[in-house]
C-alpha cells in the first residue's frame, strides 16, 4: 500500500551546521506537507509543496518536492537550538488522506 | 483565529470508562480530522469529516466513536478502551479536505489530549 518513508531517524548536529530530511515515495504524489513538532507539543504546518520540482524558502529552511513528485526534502542551513523537534512530511496520493513520514528527530547542540 | 482547541489536555481512565474529547475550530473549515500519535511514532489517521459527514474510517475499533455536531464541533466518545490505546489524541482542521483546492488542505492541528487507560 502507500507508504512514506522518511529518513534519517534521527540527526544530532553541532549549532551552525546544515541538517536535511528526505522522505521518498513509491508512487507518485498529488502534493507534500512539511510540519515540525517540538517536544511535547504538536505538529505545526511549516509548507506545501505541490508542483514538480516545486522548491519553497523559509528563511533558512529549503524544502524541495523531486521531478517525479515521488520524493521531497527539507534542508535547515545553520542550524539553531530553536529548530530543535521532529520534522516530518505527509503526503497525500489520489484520495482524501494523507500519510505522515516516520519523522526525523533534529537535536541541535550549542 | 488559526486555533484548533482541543480539551481536557489530559485524561485518565479506566476500561470500563466511558469518556469524550472534544474538539472545536472556529475558522469555518469544512474537514476534521482524528488522530493517534503514539510515543515517537508519526501521527496515524483515525477519521475524516468532511461537511459533517464521515468521510474515512481507517478500520478504527467501535470502542472509538466519532461525532461531529456541527461543521465547528468534532468529538471522539471513548468506551471500554485497552491500555495500548494510551497515546495522544490530536484533532486536526482544514478549510476542505478534496484534491480539486489543495491550497486549502493545510491542516492545523490542535494541542492534543493525552490519554492514559488504567
Amino acid at each position: 500500500g502507500q507508504q512514506v518513508m522518511q529518513i534519517p531517524q534521527y540527526q544530532h548536529v553541532q549549532e551552525g551546521e546544515d541538517f536535511t530530511t528526505y522522505c521518498n515515495s513509491s508512487t507518485t504524489l498529488s502534493n507534500i506537507q512539511w510540519y515540525k513538532q517540538r517536544p511535547g507539543g504538536h505538529p505545526v504546518f511549516l509548507i506545501q509543496l505541490v508542483k514538480s520540482g516545486e522548491v519553497k524558502k523559509q528563511k533558512r529552511l529549503t524544502f524541495q518536492f523531486g521531478e517525479a513528485k515521488k520524493n521531497s526534502s527539507l534542508h535547515i542551513t545553520a542550524t539553531q537550538t530553536t529548530d530543535v523537534g521532529t520534522y516530518f512530511c505527509a503526503g497525500r496520493y489520489n484520495f482524501n488522506k494523507f500519510y505522515f513520514g516516520s519523522g526525523t528527530k533534529l537535536n541541535v547542540k550549542p | 483565529d488559526t486555533e484548533v482547541t482541543q480539551t481536557p489536555k489530559h485524561l485518565v481512565m479506566g476500561m470500563t470508562n466511558k469518556k469524550s474529547l472534544k474538539c472545536e475550530q472556529h475558522m469555518g473549515h469544512r474537514a476534521m480530522y482524528w488522530y493517534k500519535q503514539k510515543a515517537k511514532k508519526p501521527p496515524e489517521l483515525m477519521f475524516v469529516y468532511s461537511y459533517e459527514k464521515l468521510s474515512i474510517n481507517e478500520s478504527v475499533p467501535s470502542r472509538f466513536s466519532p461525532e461531529c455536531p456541527n461543521s465547528s464541533l468534532l468529538n471522539l466518545h471513548l468506551h471500554a478502551l485497552q491500555p495500548e490505546d494510551s497515546a495522544l489524541y490530536l484533532c486536526a482542521s482544514s478549510q476542505v479536505s478534496g484534491l480539486t483546492s489543495l491550497a486549502k488542505n493545510i491542516q492545523y492541528f490542535g494541542a492534543g489530549t493525552r490519554l492514559s487507560v488504567l
